[in-house]
């Protein structure tokens, strides 16, 4: 069975860093995994789709990494500002036979101004 | 394109109550499906759809029916609300490309408490 974990569960950090944020994944046998972006009472905003044949995509100040063998991928993000708080979520795709995203419980980001 | 929405946004129901949350998409997506949120929980998945008249469990389907008769739309019911039922629930849709490439798109959520 499928479980993705997030380290740290919530980070403070100045404005103007960078940053890392981490998804951990028991089965490798993934068709992707996606980042998300939420902000308070609100709903889930895309920011990045890796592809299991992929390492890693970038967006504007976001990279995300994704190394399959060690079950883990990263979410990088450079020169963070105070719009960037908020709760940023993974999600495994399984390929274990049924069409399922498997989510991690977030990581709650407060960047300081 | 409005995207997937979901309604109501705040419902208040009492134990035993049923009641219909309801999720539309105009985007032409294939697989929908319903998530609940809950605090330190992250997101579980309730049931999805992977075309009109598939439906499917996902890890927490006790308690909830769905059915899938037009593309559009992908309504959730709870038969007899409970307290373990308050959750925030959220409603998404993709259009799964060659190896399930999409992203998924996501409502802006029902807050359901059941007293």
């Amino acid at each position: 069975k499928q479980e993705v974990t997030q380290i740290p569960a919530a980070l403070s950090v100045p404005e103007g860093e960078n940053l890392v944020l981490n998804c951990s994944f028991t089965d490798s046998a993934i068709y992707n995994l996606q980042w998300f972006r939420q902000d308070p009472g609100k709903g889930l905003t895309s920011l990045l789709l890796i592809q299991s044949s992929q390492r890693e995509q970038t967006s504007g100040r976001l990279n995300a990494s994704l190394d399959k063998s060690s079950g883990r991928s990263t979410l990088y993000i450079a020169a963070s500002q105070p719009g960037d708080s908020a709760t940023y979520l993974c999600a495994a795709f399984s390929t274990s036979g049924t069409y399922k995203y498997i989510f991690g419980t977030g990581t709650r980001l407060k960047v300081l101004a | 394109n409005a995207g997937v929405t979901q309604t109501p946004k705040f419902q208040v129901l009492k134990t035993g109550q049923s009641m219909t949350l309801q999720c539309a998409q105009d985007m032409n997506h294939e697989y929908m499906s319903w998530y609940r949120q809950d605090p330190g929980m992250g997101l579980r998945l309730i049931h999805y759809s992977v075309g009109a008249g598939i439906t499917d469990q996902g890890e927490v389907p006790n308690g909830y029916n769905v059915s899938r008769s037009t593309t559009e739309d992908f309504p959730l019911r709870l038969l007899s609300a409970a307290p373990s039922q308050t959750s925030v629930y959220f409603c998404a849709s993709r259009a799964p490309g060659q190896g399930w490439s999409d992203t998924q798109y996501f409502g802006p959520g029902t807050r359901l408490t059941v007293l």
